[in-house]
């Protein structure tokens, strides 16, 4: 079955530096994949959508990667401030199926 | 806010209670989904509604009941629940099924004890 990797279980970054993230999957490529943001005692929220047939897609300070042949994406924060400290979230939909699975996430610090 | 709307936010119940948790979303979309989420483990989706149908249970116990009377109402009945099933139960909506983004709630904070 399909699983997802998040690089690491938390990630200590400098203030200003970039942040990136990792998340791998292990089958199928599937045909999106979703990054979503979740801070402590909240629900997730969305932030960027890419599809299989794109390289690349930014939002702001947020760049997403996804490379099929690698079967990994990649989250870029540029220019990173502690309010960006939050647990980051990858997701991506299972093929003929109605449902997106998630993977564990990454517990971001940005250090002042 | 993200709108969609949990309630209660925290709850405590007992072993041998039955409570419901209740979700409502305003934003028109036809899908709704309820995921758990324990420490350390990732989301894990329980069950989707599309237009009102079920279309994924998830191999969910039969403690956990849902119901969906209307597709801007989403609703977790729980019965005879384990400890373990303490975690964080989360709504979610989206337009539809597939490539869309999901709205999530804010989520209850549910204990058994």
């Amino acid at each position: 079955s399909q699983k997802i990797e998040q690089n690491s279980e938390a990630l200590n970054i400098q203030e200003g530096k970039t942040a990136t993230l990792t998340c791998n999957y292990t089958n199928y490529s599937p045909a999106y994949l979703q990054w979503y943001r979740q801070d402590p005692g909240r629900g997730p929220v969305f932030l960027l959508l890419i599809r299989e047939n794109e390289k690349e897609k930014r939002k702001e300070r947020l760049k997403v990667t996804f490379d099929t042949t690698l079967k990994q994406s990649l989250f870029h924060i540029t220019a990173s401030q502690p309010a960006d400290s939050a647990t980051y979230l990858c997701a991506l939909d299972v093929v003929g199926d109605d449902k997106i699975i998630f993977g564990k996430g990454t517990r971001l610090h940005i250090l002042p | 806010e993200t709108g969609v709307t949990q309630t209660p936010r925290h709850l405590v119940m007992g072993m041998t209670n039955k409570k419901s948790l209740k979700c409502e979303q305003h934003l028109g979309h036809n899908a709704m989904y309820w995921y758990k989420q324990s420490a350390k483990k990732p989301l894990e989706l329980m069950f989707v509604y599309n237009f009102k149908e079920q279309t994924e249970n998830n191999s969910v116990p039969s403690r956990f009941s849902p119901e969906c009377p209307n597709s801007s109402h989403l609703f977790l009945h729980l019965h005879t629940l384990q400890p373990e099933d303490s975690a964080l139960y989360l709504c979610a909506s989206s337009p539809g099924t597939g490539a869309t983004e999901a709205f999530f709630g804010q989520g209850t904070r549910l204990t058994v004890v």
